[in-house]
């Protein structure tokens, strides 16, 4: 049973305009939620996070939401730039314990010049 | 330089075959993990470790083996590899079970 669910494989976009990547989870337990991203042949990154606490977290271009009552979190990128296609992956963890993070299926965005 | 490496890159090997990939970092964290990616399922963990001479299992530990006998080195052995084994593996390490996670690239295993 998947407890962090992405439910879009994948998302294309416009250079310049903006990326909604989302997340879905079940778990009413996790409290501490990460993103990711990946590029072809190399490990995933760290890209931001967001703690339950708050509804949303921004860094630069990224902001995170969470709404807590629908279980769902979303990342928005603005604006959105070629070199910000890649694979990105949600994950969740309970007591903000990252030892033990939880990933989606993750979502491949395409920016397109 | 500083981070974190894993070896081989790529390794083909027979079903049946016991088969170690390494990870080694160099900032001295505390935690270390392997998880594997495969389609459609993201990436799921198999081991962790909290500390040299402490690992735990992951969502996904049957067929591994870990150990760590020192902070810098923790190695993934799978005894009798399988198909089902067949994964891109990722190792990482945190400065603590609150930090996030920073991954190596990657060792693609391939069992024939």
């Amino acid at each position: 049973d998947q407890q962090v669910k992405q439910n879009s494989p994948s998302l294309s976009v416009q250079e310049g305009r903006i990326s909604i990547l989302n997340c879905d989870y079940t778990n009413s337990m996790f409290d501490y939620f990460l993103w990711y991203k990946k590029y072809p042949a190399e490990g995933p990154t760290f890209l931001i996070s967001i703690s339950s606490i708050k509804d949303k977290n921004e860094d630069g271009r990224f902001t995170v939401f969470l709404n807590k009552s629908a279980k769902h979190l979303s990342l928005h990128i603005v604006p959105s730039q070629p070199g910000d296609s890649a694979v990105y992956f949600c994950a969740a963890s309970e007591a903000g314990n990252t030892g033990k993070l939880i990933f989606g299926q993750g979502t491949t965005l395409q920016v397109k010049p | 330089d500083a981070g974190i490496t894993q070896s081989p890159r790529y390794k083909i090997t027979e079903t049946g075959r016991q088969v170690t990939l390494m990870c080694h970092q160099t900032w001295s964290h505390s935690y270390m993990f392997w998880y594997r990616q495969d389609l459609g399922h993201g990436l799921r963990l198999i081991y962790y470790s909290a500390a040299a001479d402490i690992t735990d299992k992951g969502e996904v530990p049957d067929g591994y083996v870990v150990s760590r006998s020192k902070t810098e080195n923790f190695p993934l052995t799978l005894e009798s590899a399988t198909r089902s084994q067949t994964s891109v593996y990722f190792c990482a390490s945190s400065e603590n079970k609150y930090s996030p996670l920073h991954f190596g690239n990657g060792t693609r295993l391939t069992v024939t």
